[in-house]
């Protein structure tokens, strides 16, 4: 069984500011690690799947970086703006199957 | 493309009785749709995966007859939730996977039903 874990749980960052989020993961049997973009009352949105150790990817102001080996990924946010504001969950799928586990999720609030 | 509709968005239901939430696949064919539930600040657990036309496969320690699955259709699941009570309470949110769309087991998701047993 995965455990996919997430910090914070919670961050409050003024507009401009730069944050970033931990997601860890067990790194056997890794398959794919997905970033999602959680907004209140609307659906989880896909930000990034990647699988590669020393992956990369970019979307705008967002990035995020994957260490299959160490079993972590970090999510970048460069000039967090107030529509950031949302929750950005990871989850990990294994190489075992279709299923994938989901950390809780790290809630941004970014202040104007 | 792939939109994921979820309904209701919100019930609130007197415990004993039933409530249906639907989840839809509006511009593809969900090969695969999944049920999770989301307990306040804790990660979605996936409680059942449904492939169309077959039963559906329930994680360890979801009650089936509880919670009841149907996948009737590419693009239709349903989940049941039979005689609800107070415990039942929870944010409910449905995903679905096409075959060859998305990469890696990608999964898109409906906004979620939050159900409120009184």
């Amino acid at each position: 069984i995965l455990n996919v874990e997430q910090s914070p749980q919670s961050l409050h960052v003024q507009e401009g500011d730069s944050t970033n989020f931990t997601c860890s993961f067990p790194s056997s049997n890794f398959y794919a690690l997905h970033w999602y973009r959680w907004e209140t009352a609307k659906s989880p949105e896909a930000l990034f799947v990647m699988t590669l150790n020393g992956d990369e990817k970019k979307k705008g102001r967002i990035s995020a970086t994957l260490n299959t080996k160490e079993g972590y990924s970090y999510l970048y946010i460069k000039g967090s703006q107030p529509e950031d504001s949302a929750t950005y969950l990871c989850a990990s799928g294994d190489t075992g199957g279709f299923k994938t586990i989901f950390g809780a999720g790290t809630r941004l609030f970014v202040k104007a | 493309g792939a939109v994921v509709s979820q309904h209701p968005s919100r019930v609130i239901c007197k415990s004993g009785t039933s409530v249906k939430i639907e989840c839809r696949s509006l511009d593809f064919q969900a090969t695969t749709m999944f049920w999770y539930r989301q307990f306040p600040k804790k990660s979605l657990m996936l409680m059942a995966t449904s492939n169309e036309g077959s039963k559906a496969t329930y994680e360890q320690g979801v009650e089936k007859d509880k919670f009841l699955i149907n996948h009737a259709s590419l693009t239709l699941s349903t989940l049941t939730v039979t005689s609800a009570h107070p415990e039942d309470s929870s944010f409910y949110i449905c995903s679905a996977r096409e075959w060859d769309r998305g990469s890696y087991n990608e999964q898109f998701f409906g906004p979620g039903t939050r159900l409120t047993v009184l």
